[in-house]
């Protein structure tokens, strides 16, 4: 079975750009979730998708944010971009909602400058 | 919120020796722990877990170990191998498991580099 992918791999953009990061979950796997890795703050909960709704949010601003679709693959955005975004993005599936025996992707390394 | 202290930061073994990383959590509610390697330019790998209601797990090489009244759970690697190098990290969620689903998402350690000398 595939594990989680996630598009692209690498990510330059400067500061105030929008993007939009990409992850294709386990299939049957219908909880998706998005983490921010960074070597100062660590793995930080960003929120999760399940049945394409927004079941949980992490503590982040109203610039991220995401959406699943039916097939159960999700987005993730972030706007106007700050240096301080810069971070690997991991996408995590499950095949119920909520945390358990969540499967991470390889993550998209997104640089800010 | 959740917080979740992870110990020691580095742990630098020899071959065949045992490893042990320890976690503390603090919210009394969490329920579910999960532990993660993470290897170079890999994402998280999920390679062990516990429930509350569960003291001790073992899978081949690895263990888990849960103590709720002090809010700690460790994991233990014996007969470590080179390929057991990695970045390791606990986790604590609260897991509703009649209904399914949680509160938030997982709240991770800061990580372990476990490092196995040859």
């Amino acid at each position: 079975k595939a594990g989680v992918t996630q598009t692209p791999r690498y990510l330059i953009k400067t500061r105030g750009q929008q993007v939009t990061l990409s992850c294709s979950p386990i299939s049957g796997h219908r909880s998706v979730s998005w983490y921010q890795q960074t070597p100062g703050q660590g793995l930080q909960f960003l929120f999760e998708y399940f049945s394409e709704t927004q079941r949980n949010k992490g503590n982040f601003p109203g610039r991220f944010s995401g959406r699943q679709f039916s097939n159960s693959r999700s987005e993730m955005n972030v706007s106007t971009l700050e240096l301080g975004d810069s971070a690997l993005y991991l996408c995590a599936s499950s095949f119920g909602t909520g945390p358990y025996e969540q499967y991470f992707g390889p993550g998209t390394r997104l640089t800010v400058t | 919120g959740e917080n979740v202290e992870q110990h020691p930061s580095t742990l630098s073994v020899q071959e065949g020796d045992s490893a042990v990383i320890k976690c503390t959590y603090s919210d009394s509610a969490s329920n579910y722990f999960p532990w993660y390697k993470q290897e170079l330019g890999k994402g998280p790998q999920l390679i062990i877990d516990i429930r509350s209601n569960v003291g001790e797990k073992k899978d081949q090489r690895i263990a888990v170990t849960l103590n709720k009244t002090a809010k700690h759970f460790s994991l233990h690697i014996t007969e470590t191998q080179p390929e057991d190098s990695a970045v390791y990290f606990c986790a604590a969620s609260i897991f509703l498991w009649d209904s399914g689903g949680g509160a938030d998402g997982l709240t991770f350690g800061k990580g372990t580099h476990l490092i196995i000398q040859p």
